[in-house]
């Protein structure tokens, strides 16, 4: 059974930086794209940023390029997002996502989120 | 890149068939079958329905099927249960190795 544990999601400052994590297991974790895809509370979804199989590919949404850095860690089956210079934009329920074999915009195993709070 | 356009809220009645629009343009929805939608129900993270304009992940209802024509993509639900209320996305790919989802459509079931 495919699980998906995001971590790392608190209440932090305009302008401050987080780290989320997100621990894979029940899959072979190499061979997927994985993405991050956030929610707003009482609204819809949005799509973060996703890395190909082993992390030489990365892209992001125009709202977080150049703060948002997506990575992860094929040894310990880990997907992170680190983002900085936050914004009350970025407040949301953070969702940890592989990707469906087929390929984008497909995904088909969701994480429980990770509730991030921008607020001084 | 916008948001593809759903209707904010749809109705029906059990054993009724729904239909959910999602518009985008040739440069999304249009531009390549390479859409899905999502179901959410209250508190829980969304699953996949339909990928790649009208296929279903194995598990998913029959009842549940997809489409498209030019730069509108459907959802229709048939036969609907009480089970299916919840809030619907639908997500394209628009090139450039990005994706769009819709806004979400809230189904209710009477």
């Amino acid at each position: 059974e495919v699980q998906l544990v995001e971590s790392g999601g608190v209440v932090v400052q305009p302008g401050g930086s987080l780290r989320l994590s997100c621990a894979a297991s029940g899959f072979t974790f190499t061979n997927y794209s994985m993405h991050w895809v956030r929610q707003a509370p009482g609204k819809g979804l949005e799509w973060v940023s996703v890395v190909n199989w082993d992390g030489s590919h990365t892209y992001y949404a125009e709202s977080v390029k150049g703060r948002f850095t997506i990575f992860r860690d094929n040894s310990r089956g880990s997907l992170f997002l680190q983002m900085n210079s936050l914004g009350a934009e970025d407040s949301a329920l953070y969702y940890c996502t592989k990707e469906h074999y087929s390929g984008w915009p497909s995904i088909d195993s969701w994480g429980q989120g990770t509730l991030v709070t921008v607020s001084s | 890149q916008s948001a593809l356009t759903q209707p904010a809220s749809v109705s029906g009645s059990p054993g009724e068939s729904i239909t959910i629009s999602c518009t985008g343009t040739s440069s999304d929805v249009g531009g390549y079958n390479r859409v899905s939608w999502y179901q959410q129900h209250p508190g829980k993270a969304p699953k996949l329905m339909i990928y790649e304009v009208s296929k279903r992940p194995s598990g998913v209802s029959n009842r549940f099927s997809g489409s498209k024509s030019g730069n509108t993509a459907s959802l229709t639900i048939s036969g609907l249960q009480a089970e299916d209320e919840g809030d619907y996305y639908c997500c394209s790919y628009v090139g450039s190795n990005h994706v769009v989802f819709g806004g979400g459509t809230k189904l209710t079931v009477l």
